[in-house]
């Protein structure tokens, strides 16, 4: 089972941020919080992920609260293309020898203009 | 960042036949890679992990002699659906990393599997 909880849907206008929320109560000490999207048909996008610190790049800021239980994603300025399916994973960082990512459903984000 | 390419996008089978996917890194070598399937509507499920020079491991409940992986090189990984029924129709994706610190996990763009 997932190790999230994220709303199944949300609406943003063109232009105005989108702030998706991600609960992980149970996230241990050495799990990163990770964020992707999936827009129809495609394969999943990398967007961000972090450990403790908030994170910010090009596409997106990750803000992580101090007890890790929460996290939110936020795009700074949503555009139409933003619309997608966003899954927030917690996960072990392992590099090339494991994968434990978990994929919950998601939030279904619809950007109107 | 990194690229992951997946061949073909979609694939068209009769019932009965094998399909092969290939998985691909473009710019990076890849010693794991991760075999993903996804029914419409639904989320990603963990079918395998794909090792380059040994065996996969495939999740619970994935039929090893069903979804045969090889992994020959450090730049592919390869799926072969044997004797496809209509129920394996779905969304097939893979995954690899070049440097999980900085870039996390790159999917493919996946294929599509209709078996008729």
């Amino acid at each position: 089972d997932a190790k999230t909880t994220q709303p199944p849907s949300m609406d943003c206008a063109e232009g105005r941020a989108a702030n998706l929320p991600c609960n992980h109560s149970t996230i241990s000490g050495n799990e990163y919080v990770y964020w992707y999207r999936q827009i129809h048909s495609q394969g999943p996008q990398y967007i961000i992920h972090g450990l403790k610190n908030n994170e910010t790049n090009e596409m997106a800021s990750l803000i992580i609260t101090e007890d890790r239980k929460s996290s939110t994603l936020i795009l700074p300025h949503a555009t139409l293309r933003d619309t997608a399916v966003y899954y927030c994973i917690v996960s072990l960082e392992i590099n090339n020898y494991g994968q434990n990512f978990v994929f919950g459903p998601g939030t279904r984000l619809s950007v109107l203009p | 960042g990194a690229v992951v390419s997946q061949h073909p996008s979609w694939v068209i089978c009769k019932s009965g036949t094998s399909v092969k996917i290939e998985c691909r890194s473009l710019d990076f070598q890849a010693t794991t890679m991760f075999w993903y399937r996804q029914f419409p509507k639904q989320s990603l499920m963990l079918m395998a992990t794909s090792n380059e020079g040994s065996k996969a491991t495939y999740e619970q409940g994935v039929e090893k002699d069903k979804f045969l992986i090889n992994h020959a090189s450090l730049t592919l990984s390869t799926l072969t659906v044997t004797s496809a029924h209509p129920e394996d129709s779905s969304f097939y994706i893979c995954s690899a990393t070049r440097d999980v610190e900085r870039e996390g996990y790159t999917f493919g763009s996946g294929t599509r599997l209709t078996v008729v």
